[in-house]
């Protein structure tokens, strides 16, 4: 079974300031993808990256910055410089290489503050 | 390029009722998915087509729980004899086998209140 463990349920920060959402997997596949979503406070949850289990290279996209360590199962996530509009809740996700579903983390709810 | 759509985006009932949701695919995708998200939870599976077969269904999926998709475009997921723990936003996404990265792109979601 897979499993997703998203443990900072709420995290607040002053604009400006960097901030660490964190991602722990479980799987027993040698072959897995890693995503991470965006849900803004209208719902939809809005796809930011995905990962393969093969490739451990981070990736930096603007602001945005994931470190992927398979020796921890973590693939957590950083936001450079905070802004007012990241404010939403951020789900980690993982699927197994010849499965279609999506088990995903409880969830972290960013509060970016001025 | 539209996205997933789905209709009604708010849907309130009495216990008991039926009720009908549609999801509208990417035009292109072949694959979709039915989610289950109650508060303060990540979404839950419930359900994948590939083009109109369905091939997959979590043990989430009560009797009550019906889901098509006739033609391989659009889907609808049917609750019948809706009850209150019923309540919840439910997500449908879709996907393209034929892309290599396989990503979902999820709608705006259905919110189900049931009284």
């Amino acid at each position: 079974a897979q499993k997703v463990t998203q443990a900072q349920t709420e995290i607040s920060v002053v604009e400006k300031e960097d901030v660490t959402l964190d991602c722990v997997y479980e799987t027993r596949d040698t072959t897995y993808y890693l995503f991470w979503y965006k849900q803004p406070p209208s719902g939809e949850l809005v796809f930011l990256i995905r990962r393969n289990s093969f490739d451990e290279q981070n990736e930096i996209s603007g602001r945005y910055s994931w470190n992927f360590q398979k020796s921890t199962s973590s693939f957590n996530f950083t936001i450079t410089a905070s802004q007012v509009v990241d404010s939403a809740v951020y789900f980690c996700a993982l699927r197994v290489g010849g499965g279609n579903k999506l088990t995903f983390g409880t969830g972290t709810q960013l509060k970016v503050e001025l | 390029d539209t996205g997933v759509s789905q209709n009604p985006r708010h849907k309130i009932t009495k216990r008991g009722q039926n009720v009908t949701f549609r999801c509208d695919p990417i035009s292109e995708h072949n694959r979709l998915y039915w989610y289950r998200q109650t508060l303060g939870q990540g979404p839950e599976f419930l359900t994948y087509f590939q083009n109109e077969a369905q091939l997959e269904k979590s043990r989430l999926l009560s009797d009550r729980f019906s889901a098509e998709r006739p033609k391989g475009s659009f889907s609808t997921l049917e609750i019948q004899r809706t009850e209150q723990g019923d309540s919840a936003m439910y997500l449908c996404a879709s996907s393209s086998d034929s892309h290599w990265l396989d990503t979902q792109y999820f709608g705006p979601g259905t919110r189900l209140t049931v009284l």
